[in-house]
This record gives structure tokens, sequence and C-alpha cells, in this order.
């Protein structure tokens, strides 16, 4: 079965310095991988995807995400953080035919003045 | 462009009541999703729509939750006798179509739902 984990439930970071945000993966065959962000009472906002290519993937407000098939990560990161970053953010894979998503458990991140 | 809406945003129930909750999806997007996040279990996969039909309801914790579609269009997921464990944000998504593999879902705000 496809799965995702997040191994940190939070992240503390200093406003302007660089952000990562871990994800590793399990999948069978090609791995389709996703970065979401949830801002407080917000539905989920779709940052980036892996589908194939180029391992560095960039995507909405600055961040990027690297893929590592021989490490099985796809770490969500950014030069430069704000404040307004601070959100919980999940990575994603899509499992099966139908493209249902499997999330990890998250990763809140706080971006401190 | 409108996106994907959910109503209602919150829902206070009582136990053992049924209760309905709506998403509209986004405007030409045949696949449509409801997930379901909780403090204890995550974000969780419930039930997959291609136009009308459901051709994954994996995730459907019970007998009690069911959904169904409409003219390929809105959904409504359905939740019998409530139980205080099914209180949690009910998310819909949509999508072009699920035989895009690169296709990335379109959330809602959710809906919140609280039983007592």
């Amino acid at each position: 079965a496809q799965s995702v984990a997040q191994p940190e439930d939070q992240v503390n970071v200093a406003e302007g310095n660089p952000l990562t945000v871990k994800c590793t993966y399990s999948v069978s065959g090609n791995p389709y991988l996703f970065w979401y962000v949830q801002y407080p009472n917000r539905g989920l906002q779709f940052l980036l995807k892996y589908i194939t290519g180029d391992n560095l993937v960039k995507g909405s407000y600055g961040f990027e995400a690297e893929f590592n098939k021989s490490q099985t990560s796809f770490h969500l990161k950014k030069p430069s953080a704000l404040v307004s970053d601070s959100a919980l953010y999940f990575c994603a894979v899509r499992d099966g035919g139908y493209n249902k998503l499997i999330f990890g458990a998250g990763t809140r991140l706080a971006v401190h003045p | 462009g409108a996106g994907v809406s959910q109503s209602p945003s919150n829902k206070v129930t009582e136990k053992g009541k049924d209760v309905e909750l709506r998403c509209d999806p986004i405007s030409g997007h045949t696949a449509l999703y409801w997930y379901r996040q909780s403090l204890g279990q995550g974000l969780e996969f419930l039930i997959y729509f291609q136009g009308n039909s459901a051709p994954d309801k994996s995730g459907l914790p019970s007998d009690r939750f069911s959904a169904e579609r409409t003219g390929g269009s809105v959904s409504t997921l359905t939740i019998q006798r409530t139980q205080q464990e099914d209180s949690a944000v009910y998310l819909c998504a949509s999508s072009l179509g699920a035989g895009r593999v690169n296709n990335e879902q379109f959330f809602g705000p959710g809906t919140r739902l609280t039983v007592l």
C-alpha cells in the first residue's frame, strides 16, 4: 500500500531563514507526489506536484520540493521563510487508478519574526 | 471563478441524528472526492466519484455513511445515526478526471461536524 510519512509534527524557523519540511514515501510503481497547505479554518490549497521529469519542482508562493528516488523523499523547501507561511503542511501520494490521495499526518510550520 | 463550495460550514447535531453535507465541485470537474480530517486519524479518504458513479467507496468507515452525486455535479454525504466519533471536518475535492494522473485536486473549505 502507498504511504507517506512526515516525521516532524512541528518545524520552527526564523523569518528570512530557509525552511525544510520533510516527507518520505513508500509506493509500488512510480510515485506521484503532492504538497498541500492548510491555513486556519481553510481548506487545503495545492502547492506543487511531482509526476515525472526534473527532480526539483517549483510551486506556489516560492515553495519548491526535491524528489529523491534513492532516499524516497520529497522534502518541501523555501529559501527565505515568511511569517505568513505559518500553516499546516501535508504531503500526499496518489494511490491507485482513481487518483485518491493518501496524506501524511501533517507538519505545522511556525515562522517567527 | 468559483472554487469548490461546501455547505453548511458548521453543523452541530445530537448523537443519533442524521446529517447531510453538500459539495459543489468546480464546473467541468468530473472527479469528486470526500475526505475526513479528524484529530486522531489525520486526513483520510472516504469515497470517490467519477461522474455519478462511485467506483471507490473503500474509505467509508461504516454503513452509516453513504454518498451520492447527481447530474455529475453536486454531491451529498449522508451520515445516519451520528456518533460522537463522527465529529470531524469533512472535506470535498474535485479534479478534471482521474484518468489523467497529473491532475491536482482542488479542495473546498470543509464542513465542521460536531456530534454532541
